[in-house]
């Protein structure tokens, strides 16, 4: 049984680009979170769903980024229109359902130039 | 917002002595905590959870213990080893995260 997969780990991306990150669910795992990280800092929440639907955006900015859990795939979070600020690690992490114990992937490590 | 947090930033133990790590949460209806580590360019790592129902919990050389009455929260480390050396985070509710207690390890 696969842990949860982010890919890709890391990620350079020039001003004004566009960035997608995904994630994996372990199998069987409906609900996936997403955080940002900034070095030397906690783990800030950003967005909570479950499959097909948004439960809590609550920690989204309002502009430029998005995220998804389709049907069928990993769950992306994009950030369109990328400034040099984004640069963070982004971690997922999934649960078989919510209030359960959650299993985060490694990161992806966003750069922007 | 509600939000949980930490007190202590640092903690710096001698191999083989105890840790404890407290965490403060401010949503009284809160009902499961969890703690993880988290190790230099990792994912943070399940350590272990509580439900709202007890007040303790033990596991391999972790203790974690709840005291709803004041919302505070523990994690207690026995015997510390230079591996548990590493960021400590607890989280609330659909995983609100603390800022983090930096664990050092002194051998």
């Amino acid at each position: 049984n696969a842990g949860v997969m982010q890919n890709p780990r890391h990620l350079v991306r020039r001003r004004g680009q566009e960035a997608r990150l995904r994630c994996s669910p372990m199998k069987g795992h409906s609900h996936v979170y997403w955080y940002r990280q900034l070095p030397e800092e906690g783990l800030k929440f950003m967005v909570y769903l479950q499959k097909e639907n948004i439960i809590d955006e609550s920690g989204m900015p309002k502009e430029r980024f998005s995220a998804e859990f389709p049907k069928e795939g990993p769950s992306i979070l994009r950030i369109q229109q990328v400034v040099r600020g984004d640069s963070a690690a982004y971690f997922c992490a999934s649960s078989h359902k919510g209030n359960t114990e959650a299993f985060f992937g490694q990161g992806t490590r966003l750069t922007v130039v | 917002g509600e939000s949980v947090g930490l007190h202590l930033p640092t903690l710096s133990v001698q191999e083989g002595d105890n840790s404890i790590i407290n965490c403060a949460y401010s949503n009284s209806a809160s009902d499961y905590f969890i703690w993880y580590k988290q190790e230099s360019g990792k994912g943070p790592q399940f350590i272990i959870d509580i439900r709202s129902n007890m007040d303790k919990r033990q596991g391999q050389r972790v203790t974690v213990l709840l005291n709803k009455t004041v919302k505070h929260l523990s994690l207690q480390i026995a015997a510390t080893q230079p591996g548990d050396s590493a960021v400590y985070f607890c989280a609330e509710n659909k995983l609100v995260f603390g800022a983090g207690t930096i664990l050092r390890v002194k051998s």
